[in-house]
């Protein structure tokens, strides 16, 4: 069975522009999250999903950043303008349910951007 | 505000030892305590978990001890092998939030 797939794998871009980070979690799971990874801050959670719904998106660092779930199989986190300080790794998650120890999150292999 | 603290933030051992890494947190609402593994280029991937109302949980070479007076919760690797080597992360479950300590970087030397 498929793991989350998280498109792109890398992205380098210039600062100002808009980037968008994809997500197919897995086949079935109701819950999604967004997690942002950096040395200085560790994992963060971002966002996450219930039934395609966001439910917290208290760890959204600020307007520039947006998430949508338009459908059961896929999520995007977008970031307008970017700046060099969201340079991080991006990790999607999913579980089957949301705060159920029974169903652990399952983590894509991330997208390290780096924003110049 | 750091919600689960982790330490130590690196640690070396030869093949064979018992590496220890500590976690401790504040919330006792916290509700579930998985350990996740993550190699370079990768996600963090879970490797074992423990509720508050165990001491104890191991699997296969992997042990969470837990110590819910104190609030503290540590991981040991019996029989460390270099393909262990990974960063390891404590985390904590509150509703539907995992909360990540900083990761430990774990180095096994042949």
């Amino acid at each position: 069975d498929a793991g989350v797939i998280q498109s792109p794998r890398h992205e380098v871009t210039e600062m100002g522009q808009e980037v968008t980070l994809r997500c197919k979690p897995i086949s079935g799971h109701n819950s999604l999250f967004w997690y942002r990874q950096t040395m200085m801050r560790g994992l963060e959670l971002l966002i996450y999903f219930n039934n395609n719904v966001p439910i917290d998106d208290s760890g959204m660092p600020e307007d520039r950043f947006s998430a949508k779930m338009p459908n059961a199989s896929f999520s995007t986190l977008k970031i307008q303008p970017s700046e060099p300080r969201d340079s991080a790794v991006y990790f999607c998650a999913s579980s089957l349910k949301t705060g159920d120890p029974g169903w652990p999150q399952h983590f894509g292999d991330g997208t390290r951007l780096s924003i110049l | 505000q750091q919600q689960v603290k982790q330490s130590p933030q690196s640690l070396i051992v030869q093949k064979g030892g018992i590496p220890i890494i500590n976690c401790a947190y504040e919330n006792t609402a916290f509700d579930y305590f998985p350990w996740y593994q993550q190699f370079p280029g990768k996600g963090p991937a879970l490797l074992i978990a423990i509720r508050p109302d165990v001491s104890e949980k191991k699997e296969g070479r992997f042990t969470i001890s837990f110590n819910k007076s104190a609030k503290q919760f540590s991981l040991h690797i019996m029989d460390s092998q270099p393909g262990d080597s990974a960063t390891y992360f404590c985390a904590a479950l509150q509703g539907g939030k995992l909360i990540f300590g900083q990761g430990t970087e774990l180095s096994v030397k042949p």
